[in-house]
């Protein structure tokens, strides 16, 4: 049974950098084929597709948010942390992890989800 | 970035009827398209993907078709449990976007 789920401050101020952490189960990232994604939701508005990490360490971005994304992965410790920086309000959102299997980008495994307020 | 446009935006419909929700790509994704419900206060749930292939446990009265361009999401018989919001994805390339969602409910 595969679970993900994301952990991270509540609540962060303009400038500064998001830490979002997803931890998982079920899977390896080590597996080949495997990736997991973030994406987001502001609150009322669509799902927006932000970053993932392949198995073997690719990576690939949302282009006009690749200047201040950086996704990680810690296969060891089964966690992938995505980092967003110069946090602006415009960023508060609902941020979701979610599992890429590995016949193709698409997300059958989501986690809770977990909402970010960007306030000062 | 390959655009997703689905319409409509938002869709009223009765117990039972047929509806159809469109997604087009702003260019050829082969059937790399996903369709996902949510519902209020959710998680997304993926329905289909490969554009025509039903998700493990979702019921039988949604369908996906298309390919190309233009694409489909179709409930056969809408049940007043599909009220939601449905997205479609494209996972041709990335960044891998969504649809700015169709918002569903019930007359």
């Amino acid at each position: 049974q595969i679970t993900l789920k994301e952990s991270g401050p509540t609540l962060v101020k303009p400038t500064q950098t998001l830490t979002l952490t997803c931890t998982f189960s079920g899977f390896s990232l080590s597996t080949n084929g495997m990736g997991v994604t973030w994406i987001r939701q502001p609150p009322g508005k669509a799902l927006e597709w932000l970053a993932l990490i392949f198995w073997d360490g690719d990576k690939r971005y949302s282009p006009s948010l690749k200047s201040r994304l950086t996704i990680t992965k810690d296969t060891s410790k089964n966690q992938v942390v995505l980092t967003m920086t110069n946090m602006d309000p415009v960023d508060t959102a609902t941020y979701y992890c979610a599992h890429r299997p590995d016949s193709g980008s698409y997300y059958p495994y989501w986690g809770q989800g977990t909402l970010v307020t960007v306030s000062s | 970035d390959i655009q997703m446009t689905q319409s409509p935006s938002s869709l009223s419909a009765s117990v039972g009827d047929r509806v159809t929700i469109t997604c087009r790509a702003s260019q050829g994704i082969s059937n790399y398209l996903a369709w996902y419900q949510q519902k209020p206060g959710k998680v997304p749930k993926l329905l289909i993907y490969d554009a025509s292939t039903l998700q493990s446990g979702v019921p039988s009265r949604f369908s996906g078709s298309g390919s190309g361009t233009d694409f489909t999401l179709t409930i056969r018989s809408l049940q007043p449990e599909d009220v939601a919001t449905y997205y479609c994805q494209q996972y041709y390339s990335a960044p891998y976007t969504f649809g700015q969602g169709t918002e569903l409910e019930i007359k």
